[in-house]
């Protein structure tokens, strides 16, 4: 089945650098992604999302870009400070209205 | 405001015993998800409920796991009996109402070791 993968499992960035963690999808019936951070120990924590009538949105130090012609989600982290190491992960809806298919995540480690 | 809240957080139990895992809810959430999540398998979904009913349960790995959802603010998974296999992190998470998709709200897991 198709799934939602990741170009990077590891990224390695200095305190104060800019963030972007990519990842591919490949269901063109996916119209809703989400990015996830989840820190040691804990649940994946809900940074932003993003529906397919859109190519950007912001949040808080964070913008996601949606390239629907090659699949393609970026998530940029601005400013990027310790408290941003952590797993991040994309996912997708596929067809549905409430299933979501994660991707693996990707290891953000920021180096102070 | 509180989040979803999960119990217990840490579980180490004997093989054949019963787990149940449990989960409240965001108040007026109206969607609940139990997940499943493993090194080597990732966030698996396991069940969905919306307005208290199971709508999907194809994740379910096997007739050994069940969830229930008596009302709107709690939720149940158990497994029997259980097998060392299913040590994983298990979490809840809930959604509101709205059109379309909406973000999922995790709670911060049961970590479950099954000896």
């Amino acid at each position: 089945g198709e799934s939602v993968g990741l170009h990077l499992p590891t990224l390695s960035v200095q305190e104060g650098d800019n963030s972007i963690i990519n990842c591919a999808y490949s269901n063109s019936a996916s119209d809703y992604f989400i990015w996830y951070k989840q820190e040691s120990g804990k649940g994946p924590q809900f940074i932003i999302d993003i529906r397919s009538n859109m190519d950007k949105r912001q949040g808080q130090r964070v913008t996601v870009l949606l390239n629907k012609t090659v699949k393609h989600l970026s998530l940029q982290i601005a400013a990027t400070q310790p408290g941003d190491s952590a797993v991040y992960f994309c996912a997708e809806n596929g067809d549905s209205n409430y299933k979501l298919t994660f991707g693996k995540g990707t290891l953000l480690t920021v180096n102070p | 405001d509180a989040g979803v809240i999960q119990s217990p957080r840490h579980e180490v139990t004997e093989m054949g015993q019963e787990v149940t895992l449990r989960c409240k809810p965001i108040s007026g959430h109206n969607s609940l998800f139990w997940y499943r999540q493993t090194m080597m398998r990732g966030l698996e979904l396991l069940i969905y409920f919306n307005n208290n009913v199971p709508i999907d349960d194809s994740g379910m790995p096997e007739d050994r796991f069940s969830a229930k959802m008596p009302n709107a603010s709690f939720s149940t998974l158990k497994i029997q009996p259980s097998e060392p296999r299913d040590s994983a992190v298990y979490f809840c998470a809930s959604s509101g109402g709205g059109l379309g998709n909406q973000p999922q709200h995790f709670g911060d897991g049961t970590r479950l070791s099954i000896l």
